[in-house]
């Protein structure tokens, strides 16, 4: 079975853009929550879907979106860049969120210049 | 809400000896442990888990271990290998509120 899978893998903007990360849960998986993880503050959860529908959303700044596809894949949109959301943006699927083991993608690398 | 903290942000073990990785976690409520590894440029990778009605799981050269008296959890690897060079840390899910948290990380060294 295949792994999440997440794309691009590495990602150079500047300040000011926009960028939209893509992710592909495990076949079967109806739940795709995203973090960030920086070496200062570790794994903070952004949000979660399930079904299209956002069901959990951590504290991050309204800059920071997704939205999720009948076929269960998601997107996550950054708006407005900052230096300080150059980080690791993982995607992690799971059958339902809270409930079950989470399977983490490779990882988008974003750095903001 | 839970807080799940690591006991030390780094460790450097001996190839060959035994690793034993710490977590703590705050809410005795909590009903599933997982822990995972990441490697350097890669994401997470799911190691073992163990749920709240179990004190001891066992995999490949990995042992999970419960203690819902202290609210304790721990990582043991055997006889570490290079490989086994990584960011663990474990996470924590209440099926109640279906919240899920993660610790903050070991960094595991491996000494040839």
């Amino acid at each position: 079975k295949a792994g999440v899978t997440q794309t691009p893998r590495y990602l150079i903007k500047t300040r000011g853009q926009q960028v939209t990360l893509s992710c592909s849960p495990i076949s079967g998986h109806r739940s795709v929550s995203w973090y960030q993880q920086t070496p200062g503050q570790g794994l903070q959860f952004l949000f979660e879907y399930f079904s299209e529908t956002q069901r959990n959303k951590g504290n991050f700044p309204g800059r920071f979106s997704g939205r999720q596809f009948s076929n269960s894949r998601s997107e996550m949109n950054v708006s407005t860049l900052e230096l300080g959301d150059s980080a690791l943006y993982l995607c992690a699927s799971s059958f339902v969120w809270g409930r079950d083991t989470q399977y983490f993608g490779p990882g988008t690398r974003l750095t903001v210049l | 809400g839970e807080s799940v903290g690591l006991h030390l942000p780094t460790l450097s073990v001996q190839e060959g000896d035994n690793s034993i990785i710490n977590c703590a976690y705050s809410n005795s409520a909590s009903d599933y442990f997982i822990w995972y590894k990441q490697e350097s440029g890669k994401g997470p990778q799911f190691i073992i888990d163990i749920r709240s009605n179990m004190d001891k799981r066992q995999g490949q050269r990995v042992t999970v271990l419960l203690n819902k008296t202290v609210k304790h959890l721990s990582l043991q690897i055997a006889a570490t290998q290079p490989g086994d060079s990584a960011v663990y840390f474990c996470a924590v899910i209440n099926f109640g509120n279906e919240k899920l948290t993660f610790g903050t990380g070991t960094r595991l060294t491996i000494i040839p």
